[in-house]
């Protein structure tokens, strides 16, 4: 049951690099997110997908694109990345009925330098 | 603007004991509430939600209480056990909005 995965787990990038973190879920979910945890801040959405096809801004999207590549695959790249993008990243998944419930990944750690 | 308040950065209990986790938040368009807990380097796990329509949801150790007229809920934890002690983060939801709390690092003493 491998959930949501995500890769890579730790990265380190100079500051003006780029990366694409990669998420894949095998639970037939129709909504992928992705979220940054920061101390103090909780986890704040980033971008979501409703469905394949579709991706919408969330809290703090300034930075970051992202790519619904089909229904299991959503994945975040950093075009530029800076010091302020220095977090730990969660995919994360729901399906319909699911209460609203998401599932997390087990988290992908980016330090910019 | 932070929708979703956890006041108590962290809170240690005596195993045995009652651990009571709360947790605010300020829209009332929020229709489903859920908590988390998360251990060190590892993901959000699931833990107990409870829906707007209700004031009360209990699964085992672990009851929700929401006060809507308060705007608040709360997570009890009875009895609390050492395998408890982790990082609680409340979460307030409607369709494709999901806001999270800062979270509470509860430590279950033994």
């Amino acid at each position: 049951n491998a959930g949501v995965t995500q890769t890579p787990k730790f990265q380190v990038l100079k500051t003006g690099q780029s990366m694409t973190l990669q998420c894949a879920q095998d639970m037939n979910h129709n909504s992928m997110y992705w979220y940054r945890q920061d101390p103090g801040m909780g986890l704040r959405l980033i971008y979501y997908s409703a469905s394949e096809g579709t991706t919408d801004k969330g809290e703090v999207p300034n930075g970051y694109n992202v790519s619904r590549l089909n229904k299991r695959e959503f994945s975040l790249r950093l075009e530029s990345a800076a010091p302020s993008q220095t977090s730990v990243y969660f995919c994360a998944s729901s399906g319909r009925g699911s209460g609203n419930t998401i599932y997390f990944g087990e988290g992908s750690w980016l330090t910019v330098v | 603007d932070q929708q979703v308040k956890q006041n108590s950065p962290s809170l240690s209990v005596q195993e045995g004991r009652i651990s009571i986790l709360n947790c605010d938040y300020t829209n009332s368009m929020f229709d489903y509430f859920l908590w988390y807990k998360k251990y060190p380097a590892e993901g959000p796990t699931f833990l107990i939600s409870i829906s707007s329509i209700k004031d009360k949801n209990e699964d085992g150790r672990f009851t929700v209480f929401l006060n809507k007229s308060a705007k608040h809920l709360s997570l009890h934890i009875v009895p609390s056990q050492p395998g408890d002690s982790a990082v609680y983060f409340c979460a307030a939801s409607r369709p494709n909005d999901m806001r999270f709390g800062a979270g509470t690092r509860l430590t279950v003493k033994p």
